[in-house]
């Protein structure tokens, strides 16, 4: 069975402080893996999309890698507003996401 | 990225009654549409993979006649919570995508409370 596990479940970070938030999967026929945003009574934003071991991708402050059996979402220098859960989630057929880091950063 | 709107966003109703919530995309044309539900502080839970011109396909433990899905047009989709009871009280969010993406487009979500 495909399974998407996401750690930790929740993060506090003060301004500045860099660090990664990692989603280990277990899928065959990998179609695609996503990083969103969700900031509290929204639907979630989209990221990034890694296809293939050893991509990366970068947005501002985010930068998202991918290996063949986790990605990391590296966020470097956070301000308040990288505060969210961040959502990760796999492609076979349809997505399956995982549950989730919720992100507070603290001024 | 692909715009995604969702209508209403939040409704309040009483037990019994019927609510109808619809999804669309403003800038593509979604051949597929998701329906996710989404409780307090956990991730998302896809209830069904709708198709324009075609019927949904619900996830295992998805009532379809409770949880009505239209998918009648390339830029609309519709999920009727019929006979609603307190406990499909909830976030509904909804998301789209076409041939051309490989990635979903999320739709703001709509509360819904049932009393």
């Amino acid at each position: 069975e495909d399974q998407v596990t996401q750690s930790p479940e929740a993060l506090r970070l003060q301004e500045g402080e860099s660090s990664s938030l990692n989603c280990s999967y277990t899928v065959s026929g990998l179609r695609g893996l996503f990083w969103y945003r969700q900031d509290p009574g929204k639907g979630p934003e989209f990221l990034f999309t890694l296809y293939s071991a050893g991509e990366e991708k970068e947005k501002e402050r985010l930068k998202a890698t991918l290996t063949k059996k986790e990605s990391f979402l590296h966020i470097t220098a956070p301000k308040p507003e990288d505060s969210a859960t961040y959502l990760c989630a796999v492609r076979r057929g349809k997505f399956q996401f995982g549950a989730g880091t919720q992100v507070v950063v603290t001024p | 990225g692909a715009v995604v709107s969702q209508h209403p966003s939040w409704v309040i109703c009483k037990s019994g009654t019927s609510v109808k919530i619809e999804c669309r995309s403003l800038d593509f044309q979604a051949t597929t549409m998701f329906w996710y539900r989404q409780f307090p502080k956990q991730s998302l839970m896809l209830m069904a993979t709708s198709n324009e011109g075609s019927k949904a396909t619900y996830e295992q433990g998805v009532e379809k006649d409770k949880f009505l899905i239209n998918h009648a047009s390339l830029t609309l989709s519709t999920l009727t919570v019929t006979s609603a009871h307190p406990e499909d009280s909830s976030f509904y969010i909804c998301s789209a995508s076409d041939p051309s993406y490989n990635e979903q487009f999320f739709g703001p979500g709509t509360r819904l409370t049932v009393l």
